[in-house]
């Protein structure tokens, strides 16, 4: 089946530093890629909607400078936390859709800790 | 603002006990999926339903979506330990739109 990658699976990083994290469809190609954050015991919240060479659509109340998004090919998107802070310490999500199949595939999450 | 309401919030049961989620709206999806997800882990794909009243069945889990597609269902059977874990729905609002909406979720322990 799809299977999509994301990585780092956790990091660790010093406040006011920024992190990249990538996400990539394996064997199927994503227009269309989603961002999510999920706090301890809840759901996810989507962040954002990657759409391969264009500009990513960002939910109400993200901060589209604080969270850039770039998908410059079928098979990757990325998130970057700029000048990241302990608030934004969470579980981020990266989805991809197989678009002929109808279905979402996710990954397998970034555990982000800021200091 | 379209929401997807998932009960219970949260269910302990014991091992080979039944039980039954489910997942709620107000509008109509042309399709749900479930999923399930473990600490650390991004969700996984259990099953799509697509066609109103259809009924899927994935060994000891049963899914139904309703009549209307507004709502669907999961049921299991005999429930294991291995059923742990927080139990997503999620569709999309619209046809033609990729952007899920997610169940508000439900978190199983199975109790050995």
């Amino acid at each position: 089946g799809a299977v999509v990658s994301q990585h780092p699976s956790w990091v660790i990083c010093k406040s006011g530093t920024s992190v990249k994290i990538e996400c990539r469809s394996l064997d199927f190609q994503a227009t269309t890629m989603f961002w999510y954050r999920q706090f301890p015991k809840q759901s996810l919240m989507l962040m954002a909607t990657s759409n391969e060479g264009s500009k990513a659509t960002y939910e109400q109340g993200v901060e589209k400078d604080k969270f850039l998004i770039n998908h410059a090919s079928l098979t990757l998107s990325t998130l970057t936390v700029t000048s990241a802070h302990p608030e934004d310490s969470s579980f981020y999500i990266c989805s991809a859709h197989d678009r002929p199949n109808e279905k979402l595939f996710f990954g397998s999450g970034t555990q982000l800790s800021v200091l | 603002t379209q929401l997807l309401e998932q009960s219970p919030q949260f269910l302990s049961i014991q091992e080979g006990e039944n039980l039954t989620v489910y997942c709620n709206s107000s509008s109509v999806f042309s399709s749900l999926q479930w999923y399930r997800q473990e600490p650390g882990e991004g969700p996984v794909l259990l099953v799509t339903v697509v066609t109103g009243g259809e009924v899927k069945k994935l060994k000891r889990l049963t899914f139904q979506f309703g009549d209307a597609r507004k709502d669907s269902s999961l049921h299991i059977t005999a429930a294991q330990p291995g059923d742990t874990g927080l139990y997503l729905c999620a569709g999309p609002p619209f046809s033609g739109t990729y952007k899920y909406i997610f169940g508000t979720g439900t978190r199983l322990k199975v109790l050995a």
